[in-house]
């Protein structure tokens, strides 16, 4: 099972750019990542999903590197309102692994 | 519609009562989940059905008893619960249920107190 590593918290302020990495030393072949956002008292909502370089979509810009041993979830121009946990998931379409990570709380202040 | 729902939102319970939760989804997946979450943690597997069948039991107390009536509707009965059960109970369905590369998508929840 690829174990993740985030940081616990993060502090930005509205307006700016936010990259949270994720490490996965051990990610498997056929292992994908999948970041979720959770807002308090809500379930999580997926985000963005990518196997290798670079995925883009209306929310945010996921970036892997050639060995695939991190991640990073690129926010662009956060607002108050993207203050909410975020997991970083990693796992394939075998193995039936469900394990969530402590994630990371990202606080944006005004 | 991408929407899985859970009803109700909150539920107050005595230890000696006996209550459903109930997750609905209309988006043809054949997996269904459910998750328990306590406060600042992140939300631990309890069950998850794969075509109607439960393919997950994560050693689960006998006191949650679940069930998949078809494949768009999931159930969590609740029977003699503890304090210590109070939590925030998430539903989720994905297409397959075979992985973490299945996107999940979650309910609202249902704020569990035990009393």
């Amino acid at each position: 099972l690829a174990k993740t590593t985030q940081p616990i918290s993060m502090d930005s302020y509205e307006g700016q750019e936010v990259n949270i990495t994720c490490s996965h030393n051990n990610i498997a072949t056929n292992d994908y990542i999948t970041w979720y956002q959770q807002f308090p008292s809500q379930g999580p909502r997926f985000i963005i999903q990518g196997y290798k370089t670079k995925v883009t979509n209306e929310v945010a810009s996921l970036f892997i590197p050639a060995d695939r041993k991190s991640s990073t979830l690129s926010l662009p121009r956060v607002s108050l309102s993207d203050t909410a946990v975020y997991y970083c998931l990693v796992g394939s379409n075998y193995g039936q692994n469900f394990v969530f990570g402590p994630g990371t709380r990202l606080s944006v202040l005004p | 519609d991408t929407e899985v729902t859970q009803t109700p939102k909150h539920l107050v319970m005595g230890m000696t009562n006996k209550k459903s939760l109930k997750c609905e989804q209309h988006m043809g997946h054949r997996a269904m989940y459910w998750y328990k979450q306590k406060a600042k943690k992140p939300p631990e597997l309890m069950f998850v059905y794969s075509y109607e069948k439960l393919s997950i039991n994560e050693s689960v107390p006998s006191r949650f008893s679940p069930e998949c009536p078809n494949s768009s509707l999931l159930n969590l009965h609740l029977h003699a619960l503890q304090p210590e059960d109070s939590a925030l109970y998430l539903c989720a369905s994905s297409q397959e249920g075979q992985g973490l590369a299945d996107t999940q998508y979650f309910g609202p929840g249902t704020r569990l107190t035990v009393l």
